[in-house]
């Protein structure tokens, strides 16, 4: 799996779009960039995932840049429900047992 | 759809003394998956299941034995547990299809061994 680097901690308003990024320099051109968060005492979360096109569902939207070495998660409208730590994971679509490996993350904090 | 349930949510043991933690999904995957949680640290893989009958160990397997004799069912045993088995045990299962690779977590069950 391609290593990821995310910012410790960031804040974002409540009702503003929370953009979290992540740097993946070294991605392979069949790993995929999926997000993951845990909220507080919460299992993780699945969010979504892309190969190379930007990606949106009812959660979040991904855009990944054109050369694929790093990715933006964005919370259109943040709620405090947010606030949770978010991880960004690259990896192979694969059939193979290959734990879930997750980061350090990034905390977003959402204030009201 | 309840998706990944685990039981119980909560247990106090003492040390020496047994229990078995229960994961339950109803998605139909074929992976299964324990995970371990220490405080202020990231998941880590205890055993994993690729389907029915069939376990493996994973990052930390020692002081643990797992079962899957149904597709649905995950049973993860402490047999004699020690302070150092406290944590917030995760279950996971596996959607793996195509491009898809999603793994789906229940709630958790936090663990106290004094």
């Amino acid at each position: 799996d391609a290593k990821t680097t995310q910012p410790t901690s960031m804040d974002c308003a409540e009702g503003r779009a929370a953009n979290l990024p992540c740097n993946h320099s070294t991605i392979s051109g069949n790993e995929y960039v999926y997000w993951y968060r845990q909220i507080h005492s919460q299992g993780p979360q699945y969010i979504i995932h892309g190969l190379k096109n930007n990606e949106t569902n009812e959660m979040a939207s991904l855009i990944i840049t054109e050369d694929r070495k790093s990715s933006t998660l964005i919370l259109p409208h943040a709620t405090l429900r947010d606030t949770a730590v978010y991880y960004c994971i690259v990896r192979v679509a694969s059939g193979s047992a290959r734990q879930l490996t997750f980061g350090s993350g990034t905390q977003l904090t959402v204030l009201p | 759809n309840a998706g990944v349930t685990q039981t119980p949510k909560f247990r106090v043991l003492k040390t020496g003394q047994s229990m078995t933690l229960l994961c339950a999904q109803d998605m139909n995957h074929e992976y299964m998956y324990w995970y371990r949680q220490d405080p202020g640290m990231g998941l880590r893989l205890i055993h994993y299941s690729v389907g029915e009958g069939t376990t493996a160990k994973g990052e930390v397997p020692d002081g643990y034995n797992v079962s899957r004799l149904k597709k649905q069912n995950f049973l993860l045993g402490l047999e004699s547990a020690a302070p150092s088995q406290t944590s917030v045990y995760f279950c996971a299962s596996r959607l793996t299809s195509g491009s898809i690779d999603i793994q789906y977590f229940g709630a958790g069950t936090r663990l106290s061994v004094l």
